[in-house]
This record gives structure tokens, sequence and C-alpha cells, in this order.
């Protein structure tokens, strides 16, 4: 059964880059495609964007100016890169295996504090 | 962007009893629809996709129905590990996933 398993910084200042990983066991990254998706505390869940294995993206149009999504399958990992965060940013951020453009599979999630 | 509602925000119901929860989208969505339930501190896990189709080891008793608009999960006689905070999705405007902001399932 596929794991995914996030990995990052827990705290961060405004204005920095946040960079994110997942990395995905027990299974193929071809042929699906990956999300990031966030929570703020006590909130819902809001779509980042997602990447396919061959590499092409798509990005909230809300966060697409912040936004990079990669991929490096030899090492089955997918990161995230967010610009300029303030606190609004604060949330947890999972990765999700998306299958038919539902997401089958999640991460148990990373907590990321924006916080001067 | 399609903005998806559900309803009650907080649902009681006692262990036992059937639970229905409501999803609707402000356009059709067709049945490009899922469910999720989230346990305190825990990740999402995909109940429903497809509207009514069950994923891979989800219990006969969570069922989905409806098409469109209109979305109803049902949990036919909840078991004590239910309680939870339940969300729809829609994909029927992909890229553009949006989720229902939950609805929380609370023992009576």
């Amino acid at each position: 059964q596929v794991q995914l398993q996030e990995s990052g910084p827990g705290l961060m200042k405004p204005s920095e880059t946040l960079s994110l990983a997942c990395t995905v066991s027990g299974g193929s990254i071809s042929p699906y495609f990956w999300s990031w998706i966030r929570q703020p505390p006590g909130k819902g869940l809001e779509f980042i964007g997602y990447i396919f294995y061959s590499g092409s993206t798509n990005y909230n149009p809300s966060l697409q100016s912040r936004v990079t999504i990669s991929i490096d399958t030899a090492k089955n990992q997918v990161s995230l890169k967010l610009s300029s965060v303030t606190a609004a940013d604060t949330a947890v951020y999972f990765c999700a295996r998306t299958s038919g453009h539902y997401f089958d599979s999640w991460g148990q999630g990373t907590l990321v504090t924006v916080s001067s | 962007e399609i903005v998806m509602t559900q309803s009650p925000t907080t649902l009681s119901v006692s262990p036992g009893e059937r639970a229905t929860l409501s999803c609707r989208a402000s356009q059709s969505v067709n049945s490009n629809l899922a469910w999720y339930q989230q346990k305190p501190g825990q990740a999402p896990r995909l109940l429903i996709h497809g509207a009514s189709t069950r994923a891979t080891g989800i219990p006969a008793r969570f069922s989905g129905s409806g098409s469109g608009t209109e979305f109803t999960l049902t949990i036919s006689s909840l078991q004590s590990e239910d309680f939870a905070v339940y969300y729809c999705q829609q994909y029927n405007y992909w890229p553009s996933y949006t989720f229902g902001q939950g609805t929380k399932l609370e023992i009576k």
C-alpha cells in the first residue's frame, strides 16, 4: 500500500519561501497525479495544485503566482514551494495521490506556522 | 469557482442510528463528487467517489447518492469510529477542485 510522508520546516517567518517534500513509498509515482492540499487550523481543505508524473502541473488560481510544484521520479518525491508566505499560509500541508481527480491516499500532513 | 455547501454544519446522532449529510454544488458537477472522513489530527480518508462508489475497504454502511447539484452521504448505523468531520469535493471542473466546509458528526 502506498505511503506518503511530508517533511519540511515547522516554523517560518513572513516573506520567506516555504519548501516541503513528499516522499512516496510502497508504490509507483507513475501514472498518477500528486497534489498538495492545505488546511488552516480549525478550518476546511484548500487545493493548492498538482503535478503529473510526467511533470505537467496545474495550480489553484488563487495561489498560482506563488506556487511551484516539482517532481523527482528517481527519488519518488514531490516538492512544494510557496513564496512570500504570510500568517494566512499557516496550515497543515498534505500531499495526496490523485486518481481520477479525487484524492485516494494522503500523507499524515505537516504543520507549517508563519510567525515573526 | 464552484462553491460546495454542506449541511448541517454539525449533526448530533446516537450510535446505531442513521446519519444523513448533504452537499450542494453551486453548479452541476454531474457525478464527479467525492466524500472524505477526517478524524482529529489525521488526514482525510476517501470514502466515496463518483458520488456513489465506495472506495477500497470502506464499509457498506457508508453510501453516497445524488447527481447534478444535490448529494447525500448516508451512514446507515453509526459506529463509534464514525464520529468525525466529513467533507465533499467536486472534481467536475478540474483542476479547480473545491471542497465543502465540512459537517461535524458528533455523538448525541
